[in-house]
């Protein structure tokens, strides 16, 4: 596609339900990542894809939050047992790789635990 | 966990009115400085990526500027019109971005 695809655009789950998020990339772009956006916060980082493999997965808060990309290009950010807090706007971009390369957002996908 | 600030959080601006805004970061290991422009309801955009100390960048009415030494960076707005009005959004990149938590600008007509 011509831009980042995330879908949903919105779910709302119930607490302790699991969710997979999805992120289409900018055709060819090696680096892909996902971010968290909390009201009133800038985008808080959560994992980064270089290829296939995830190059840093520092920032997924705990072992609820897990990202694959298994064939370098979708990836799905999957969250167990949600919580209220992970209520927040989930971002992915995506960019050719390198510091100087500009990063190109999806839409994001606002996630609501009830 | 980098630290990258922004100040102020917010701003509101006469419409026609000139404004500025930082974005502070770490000095050491300095890779690339990125500024991108969020509106409401749409997705960030890029509007610069800055490398170079001393690096002046314009895009319209929009300029930014950087000091990698003192390890800060200036957005500049001339003349603001409504359609300014976003999160402005600095990002220090050493492989990944760390985002500041932005700068919302509220332009009034």
């Amino acid at each position: 596609g011509a831009g980042v695809s995330q879908t949903p655009s919105n779910k709302v789950t119930e607490k302790g339900k699991y969710v997979e998020l999805r992120c289409d990339p900018i055709s060819g772009h090696t680096a892909l990542y996902w971010y968290r956006q909390s009201l009133g916060q800038g985008p808080e980082f959560l994992i980064y894809f270089q290829g296939t493999g995830a190059a840093d997965d520092s920032g997924l808060p705990n072992d609820r939050f897990f990202a694959v990309r298994p064939e370098g290009s979708v990836s799905t950010l999957k969250i167990q047992r949600t919580e209220r807090g992970d209520s927040a706007v989930y971002l992915c971009a995506s960019s050719s790789g390198g510091p100087n390369a500009e990063a190109f957002f999806g839409q994001g996908t606002r996630l609501t635990v009830v | 966990i980098l630290n990258v600030e922004q100040s102020p959080q917010s701003l509101h601006v006469q419409e026609g009115d000139s404004t500025n805004f930082t974005c502070s970061f770490p000095s050491s290991n300095f890779y690339a400085l990125h500024w991108y422009r969020w509106e409401t309801a749409k997705s960030p955009e890029a509007l610069f990526v800055m490398t170079l100390n001393g690096d002046e960048k314009k895009k319209g009415r929009i300029s930014a500027t950087l000091n990698t030494k003192e390890g800060y960076s200036y957005l500049y707005i001339k003349g603001s019109q409504p359609e300014d009005s976003a999160t402005y959004l600095c990002a220090f990149n050493d492989y990944k971005l760390s985002f500041g938590a932005g700068t919302t600008v509220t332009v009034r007509a």
